[in-house]
């Protein structure tokens, strides 16, 4: 157990439903990162939040969005779906806002549309 | 297992070999690469890191090299084991207000 609690870990859902997942970061840890993970693309990061506030951004979808509340913990919406949303989503965490120590990563939440 | 499908590098070796899995990096400016392993069904799991005023950091069983002069990263794993059997990824820190950026990895096989 990494301590970074992600739920829930299975979601099947057709397209153009809306889900959200959920991300519970390791005790002590302020940054939340999501990242996606398809079967040809690897690793994208999506976004950063550091103690309730957007900290980075990267290839994150305009349907998509995401929020850290003050228990920090995190929310990432995903709206209109879309066969392509179909991947493992990842919430990894971090004690700082920078990126000098690695990220603790949770087991990941399995999304497939239909 | 969720890493199947993904159009990998593969590396074959006998168990109790020693494995070299290598990673070229993209920006010069980075100062900071981790590698992580991911199993199936798992998250990516930190291995070890390095910090661009090091060349060579030794852990468990495994080492990291960095050669800044190419952008080249490598891990070296001794004495492989079937539990070492996994995708491993290089990411680095770009600086600034960047995420770490994850390699497309590189998939692990372990020959009993």
């Amino acid at each position: 157990d990494s301590g970074v609690t992600q739920t829930p870990k299975h979601l099947i859902t057709a397209t153009g439903q809306r889900v959200t997942l959920r991300c519970s970061p390791r005790s002590g840890d302020l940054s939340v990162y999501w990242y996606q993970q398809s079967l040809d693309q690897g690793l994208q990061f999506l976004i950063q939040y550091y103690n309730g506030e957007e900290r980075a951004k990267g290839n994150i979808l305009e349907r998509f969005s995401a929020q850290q509340f003050p228990d920090l913990h995190s929310e990432l919406n995903l709206s209109s779906l879309e066969l392509g949303d179909s991947a493992l989503y990842f919430c990894a965490s971090s004690v700082g806002q920078n990126n000098n120590y690695g990220y603790t990563f949770g087991s990941g939440t399995r999304l497939t549309v239909v | 297992g969720e890493n199947v499908g993904l159009h990998l590098p593969t590396l074959s070796v006998q168990e109790g070999d020693n494995s070299i899995i290598n990673c070229a990096y993209s920006n010069s400016a980075s100062d900071y690469f981790i590698w992580y392993k991911q199993e199936s069904g798992k998250g990516p799991q930190f291995i070890i890191d390095i910090r661009s005023n090091m060349d060579k950091r030794q852990g468990q069983r495994v080492t990291v090299l960095l050669n800044k002069t190419v952008k080249h990263l490598s891990l070296q794993i001794a004495a492989t084991q079937p539990g070492d059997s996994a995708v491993y990824f290089c990411a680095e820190n770009q600086g600034g207000r960047r995420a770490l950026t994850f390699g497309s990895g590189t998939r692990l096989q372990v020959q009993p």
